[in-house]
């Protein structure tokens, strides 16, 4: 039973360019959570989607920043015209829901940098 | 807004000690996790406590929703534990609010 995926693993973008990060969940998990870890900083919640649901976005930074989970397929979360800012570590999480709480399986996660 | 805080924020041991980690939250929650991060390595979810103890491996955790407090206990510790132990608490909803990590150095 895999776990939850993200690739790239390790991406290098220039200012300005398009940064996508996919998240594939565990088999059977239809609850994705993504979050961000800045140099030196815990990590933060960025958003929270269902198949084809945006559920809660209230962590994205409000430009340049967008996420979805298809039907069919990963979820992605893009950023575009990156700055060097975005540079962190973007991790993404699946659930199961429970009745009683939300354990969540984190992915590896998605190191970004920006030149 | 829930609080999540960790200490020590440092801590360096020599193999075989035991360790013990504490983690203190500011509203109630519906569970509590300790997560496991290898420098530059991902994230592994270590425990999920909402009540009581939980053992794995050399590995305890206890929670006290009283007090809003947790500890993550490492028995007979080795340099592989070297790693940051991170604490999040969940509330009735999705959220989980991380706590800033304990980075842990284990000497041989």
């Amino acid at each position: 039973n895999a776990g939850v995926m993200q690739n790239p693993r390790h991406l290098v973008r220039r200012r300005g360019q398009e940064a996508r990060l996919r998240c594939s969940p565990m088999k059977g998990h239809s609850h994705v959570y993504w979050y961000r870890q800045l140099p030196e900083e815990g990590l933060k919640f960025m958003v929270y989607l269902q198949k084809e649901n945006i559920i809660d976005e209230s962590g994205m930074p409000k430009e340049r920043f967008s996420a979805e989970f298809p039907k069919e397929g990963p979820s992605i979360l893009r950023i575009q015209q990156v700055v060097r800012g975005d540079s962190a570590a973007y991790f993404c999480a699946s659930s199961l829901v429970k009745w009683i709480s939300y354990e969540q399986y984190f992915g590896p996660g998605t190191r970004l940098t920006v030149t | 807004k829930n609080e999540v805080e960790q200490s020590p924020q440092n801590l360096t041991a020599q193999e075989g000690e035991f360790i013990t980690i504490n983690c203190s939250y500011s509203v109630g929650i519906s569970a509590l996790h300790w997560l496991q991060q290898h420098p530059g390595g991902g994230i592994v979810s270590l425990f999920m406590l909402s009540s009581g103890k939980k053992k794995h491996g050399r590995l305890i955790a206890t929670i006290n929703i009283q007090e809003k407090h947790s500890s993550l206990h490492i028995t007979a510790s080795h340099p592989r534990d070297s790693a940051v132990y991170i604490c999040a608490s969940g509330g009735s909803n999705y959220k989980l609010t991380f706590g800033k990590g304990t980075l842990l150095t284990v000497n041989p």
